[in-house]
Protein backbone atom coordinates (compact mmCIF):
# COMPACT_ATOMS: atom_id res chain seq x y z
CA UNK A 1 0.00 0.00 0.00
CA UNK A 2 1.19 3.30 -0.70
CA UNK A 3 2.01 5.67 2.62
CA UNK A 4 2.45 9.22 2.53
CA UNK A 5 4.69 11.32 4.73
CA UNK A 6 4.89 15.03 5.90
CA UNK A 7 7.34 14.89 8.70
CA UNK A 8 7.17 18.85 9.55
CA UNK A 9 4.03 18.84 11.28
CA UNK A 10 4.29 22.72 11.83
CA UNK A 11 6.15 25.50 9.75
CA UNK A 12 6.05 29.40 10.15
CA UNK A 13 7.02 32.04 7.92
CA UNK A 14 7.36 35.44 7.80
CA UNK A 15 4.70 37.34 5.23
CA UNK A 16 6.47 38.20 2.22
CA UNK A 17 9.27 35.37 2.94
CA UNK A 18 9.42 31.57 1.05
CA UNK A 19 8.42 28.55 2.77
CA UNK A 20 9.44 24.98 1.75
CA UNK A 21 7.10 22.23 2.65
CA UNK A 22 8.06 18.60 2.41
CA UNK A 23 6.04 15.08 1.39
CA UNK A 24 7.86 11.47 0.31
CA UNK A 25 5.70 9.06 -0.71
CA UNK A 26 5.94 5.09 -1.05
CA UNK A 27 5.11 3.36 -3.88
CA UNK A 28 6.05 0.48 -7.03
CA UNK A 29 3.81 2.15 -9.22
CA UNK A 30 4.85 4.54 -11.89
CA UNK A 31 1.80 5.88 -12.71
CA UNK A 32 0.44 8.15 -10.50
CA UNK A 33 -0.49 11.69 -9.54
CA UNK A 34 0.34 14.22 -6.56
CA UNK A 35 -1.29 16.71 -5.38
CA UNK A 36 -0.64 19.54 -2.28
CA UNK A 37 -4.35 20.55 -0.51
CA UNK A 38 -5.06 23.16 1.73
CA UNK A 39 -7.39 23.09 3.98
CA UNK A 40 -7.70 26.90 5.88
CA UNK A 41 -10.33 27.00 9.26
CA UNK A 42 -13.28 27.11 6.98
CA UNK A 43 -12.63 23.23 6.55
CA UNK A 44 -12.56 22.81 2.95
CA UNK A 45 -9.99 21.47 1.42
CA UNK A 46 -9.12 23.42 -1.74
CA UNK A 47 -6.21 22.22 -4.42
CA UNK A 48 -3.22 23.82 -4.52
CA UNK A 49 -1.28 22.14 -7.33
CA UNK A 50 -1.10 19.28 -9.36
CA UNK A 51 1.76 16.75 -10.45
CA UNK A 52 1.84 13.55 -13.19
CA UNK A 53 4.57 11.59 -12.10
CA UNK A 54 5.32 11.16 -15.91
CA UNK A 55 5.94 14.83 -15.98
CA UNK A 56 9.46 15.50 -15.47
CA UNK A 57 8.52 19.48 -15.18
CA UNK A 58 7.64 20.86 -12.10
CA UNK A 59 4.27 21.92 -11.62
CA UNK A 60 3.34 25.82 -11.07
CA UNK A 61 0.72 27.55 -10.46
CA UNK A 62 1.63 31.70 -9.37
CA UNK A 63 3.30 32.02 -6.06
CA UNK A 64 3.12 27.41 -5.69
CA UNK A 65 5.47 25.37 -7.12
CA UNK A 66 6.57 21.94 -6.33
CA UNK A 67 10.04 19.98 -6.34
CA UNK A 68 9.05 16.76 -8.00
CA UNK A 69 12.18 14.43 -7.27
CA UNK A 70 10.65 10.96 -8.65
CA UNK A 71 13.70 9.41 -7.89
CA UNK A 72 13.99 10.33 -4.02
CA UNK A 73 9.91 10.00 -4.19
CA UNK A 74 9.97 13.22 -3.01
CA UNK A 75 6.82 16.02 -3.40
CA UNK A 76 7.55 19.49 -1.48
CA UNK A 77 5.88 22.50 -2.02
CA UNK A 78 7.35 25.86 -2.15
CA UNK A 79 5.46 29.08 -1.60
CA UNK A 80 6.94 32.39 -2.73
CA UNK A 81 6.02 35.83 -1.11
CA UNK A 82 3.74 33.99 1.92
CA UNK A 83 0.91 35.78 2.31
CA UNK A 84 -1.59 35.75 5.55
CA UNK A 85 -4.32 34.11 3.82
CA UNK A 86 -1.57 31.39 3.25
CA UNK A 87 -1.78 30.22 6.69
CA UNK A 88 -3.88 27.12 6.62
CA UNK A 89 -3.10 22.70 7.46
CA UNK A 90 -1.30 21.78 4.25
CA UNK A 91 -1.96 17.75 2.84
CA UNK A 92 0.07 15.98 0.18
CA UNK A 93 -1.85 13.60 -1.20
CA UNK A 94 -1.58 10.31 -3.70
CA UNK A 95 -3.53 8.87 -6.07
CA UNK A 96 -2.90 5.56 -8.41
CA UNK A 97 -2.52 5.86 -12.05
CA UNK A 98 -4.90 2.70 -12.40
CA UNK A 99 -5.18 1.09 -8.68
CA UNK A 100 -8.49 2.77 -7.59
CA UNK A 101 -9.83 6.63 -7.75
CA UNK A 102 -8.85 7.16 -3.80
CA UNK A 103 -6.53 9.61 -2.27
CA UNK A 104 -3.60 8.76 0.67
CA UNK A 105 -2.59 11.51 2.43
CA UNK A 106 -0.10 12.65 4.82
CA UNK A 107 -0.10 13.77 8.10
CA UNK A 108 -0.49 17.60 7.51
CA UNK A 109 1.74 20.61 8.24
CA UNK A 110 0.33 23.52 9.89
CA UNK A 111 1.47 26.35 8.21
CA UNK A 112 1.87 29.61 10.28
CA UNK A 113 2.32 32.90 8.52
CA UNK A 114 3.67 36.01 11.05
CA UNK A 115 2.80 39.32 9.84
CA UNK B 1 -20.96 27.05 -10.52
CA UNK B 2 -22.18 26.21 -6.66
CA UNK B 3 -19.50 23.81 -5.20
CA UNK B 4 -19.57 20.45 -3.50
CA UNK B 5 -22.44 20.92 -0.78
CA UNK B 6 -22.87 18.75 1.71
CA UNK B 7 -25.68 18.97 4.72
CA UNK B 8 -25.68 19.41 7.73
CA UNK B 9 -22.72 21.28 9.00
CA UNK B 10 -22.73 20.12 12.33
CA UNK B 11 -24.52 17.11 13.92
CA UNK B 12 -24.59 15.43 17.79
CA UNK B 13 -25.91 11.85 18.19
CA UNK B 14 -25.74 9.85 21.09
CA UNK B 15 -23.65 6.19 21.35
CA UNK B 16 -26.11 3.35 19.33
CA UNK B 17 -28.19 5.69 17.18
CA UNK B 18 -27.31 6.23 13.47
CA UNK B 19 -26.80 9.11 10.98
CA UNK B 20 -26.85 10.08 7.42
CA UNK B 21 -25.07 12.66 5.96
CA UNK B 22 -25.93 14.10 2.56
CA UNK B 23 -23.21 15.20 -0.51
CA UNK B 24 -24.26 17.07 -3.88
CA UNK B 25 -21.48 17.03 -6.24
CA UNK B 26 -20.79 20.23 -8.19
CA UNK B 27 -23.19 19.69 -11.49
CA UNK B 28 -21.68 17.40 -13.69
CA UNK B 29 -19.38 15.91 -11.42
CA UNK B 30 -20.11 12.26 -11.27
CA UNK B 31 -17.83 10.27 -8.95
CA UNK B 32 -17.88 11.18 -5.49
CA UNK B 33 -15.85 10.27 -2.42
CA UNK B 34 -16.12 10.31 1.07
CA UNK B 35 -13.10 10.64 3.52
CA UNK B 36 -13.39 10.82 7.20
CA UNK B 37 -11.08 13.27 8.96
CA UNK B 38 -9.69 12.94 13.01
CA UNK B 39 -6.81 14.45 14.96
CA UNK B 40 -6.00 10.84 15.78
CA UNK B 41 -5.95 8.87 12.01
CA UNK B 42 -5.62 11.84 9.73
CA UNK B 43 -7.56 11.73 6.74
CA UNK B 44 -9.09 8.07 5.60
CA UNK B 45 -11.09 7.28 2.16
CA UNK B 46 -14.22 5.68 3.17
CA UNK B 47 -15.46 5.01 -0.37
CA UNK B 48 -16.19 6.38 -3.95
CA UNK B 49 -19.27 6.08 -6.02
CA UNK B 50 -19.70 6.60 -9.95
CA UNK B 51 -23.19 6.58 -11.88
CA UNK B 52 -24.91 4.82 -8.53
CA UNK B 53 -22.08 1.99 -8.39
CA UNK B 54 -19.99 2.06 -4.94
CA UNK B 55 -16.30 1.20 -7.25
CA UNK B 56 -13.70 1.77 -4.10
CA UNK B 57 -14.38 1.13 -0.38
CA UNK B 58 -11.66 1.82 2.48
CA UNK B 59 -10.65 0.17 5.26
CA UNK B 60 -14.13 0.23 7.50
CA UNK B 61 -16.34 -1.52 9.19
CA UNK B 62 -20.23 -2.60 7.65
CA UNK B 63 -21.81 0.03 9.75
CA UNK B 64 -20.51 2.61 7.13
CA UNK B 65 -22.77 2.79 3.84
CA UNK B 66 -23.37 5.27 1.22
CA UNK B 67 -25.07 5.49 -2.38
CA UNK B 68 -25.60 7.83 -4.93
CA UNK B 69 -28.84 9.18 -7.05
CA UNK B 70 -29.28 9.29 -10.72
CA UNK B 71 -28.59 12.43 -9.88
CA UNK B 72 -25.08 12.24 -8.47
CA UNK B 73 -25.76 13.24 -4.90
CA UNK B 74 -24.75 11.15 -2.50
CA UNK B 75 -25.32 9.75 1.05
CA UNK B 76 -23.37 8.35 3.76
CA UNK B 77 -24.63 6.02 6.61
CA UNK B 78 -23.16 5.08 9.84
CA UNK B 79 -25.40 2.75 11.76
CA UNK B 80 -25.05 2.04 15.61
CA UNK B 81 -22.62 4.88 16.60
CA UNK B 82 -19.63 5.12 18.30
CA UNK B 83 -17.87 7.40 20.42
CA UNK B 84 -14.90 7.25 17.79
CA UNK B 85 -16.90 7.57 14.69
CA UNK B 86 -16.78 11.49 15.81
CA UNK B 87 -14.79 12.74 12.86
CA UNK B 88 -15.10 15.65 10.19
CA UNK B 89 -16.29 13.94 6.90
CA UNK B 90 -15.41 15.50 3.53
CA UNK B 91 -17.16 14.95 0.55
CA UNK B 92 -15.76 15.18 -2.60
CA UNK B 93 -16.40 15.19 -6.23
CA UNK B 94 -14.48 15.13 -9.45
CA UNK B 95 -15.38 15.37 -12.86
CA UNK B 96 -14.03 12.63 -15.03
CA UNK B 97 -14.13 9.17 -13.43
CA UNK B 98 -10.74 8.69 -12.71
CA UNK B 99 -9.80 11.69 -10.50
CA UNK B 100 -7.03 11.86 -11.97
CA UNK B 101 -7.10 15.80 -12.14
CA UNK B 102 -8.12 16.29 -8.32
CA UNK B 103 -11.12 16.57 -6.09
CA UNK B 104 -13.49 19.55 -5.13
CA UNK B 105 -14.11 18.86 -1.25
CA UNK B 106 -17.04 20.30 0.57
CA UNK B 107 -16.37 21.32 3.81
CA UNK B 108 -17.54 18.46 5.63
CA UNK B 109 -20.34 17.41 8.50
CA UNK B 110 -18.82 17.63 12.00
CA UNK B 111 -20.16 14.50 13.69
CA UNK B 112 -20.35 14.70 17.28
CA UNK B 113 -21.25 11.37 19.70
CA UNK B 114 -21.87 11.31 22.87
Amino acid sequence: AQTVTQSQPEMSVQEAETVTLSCTYDTSESDYYLFWYKQPPSRQMILVIRQEAYKQQNATENRFSVNFQKAAKSFSLKISDSQLGDAAMYFCAYKSGNAGNMLTFGGGTRLMVKP
Amino acid sequence: KAGVTQTPRYLIKTRGQQVTLSCSPISGHRSVSWYQQTPGQGLQFLFEYFSETQRNKGNFPGRFSGRQFSNSRSEMNVSTLELGDSALYLCASSFGGSGNYGYTFGSGTRLTVV
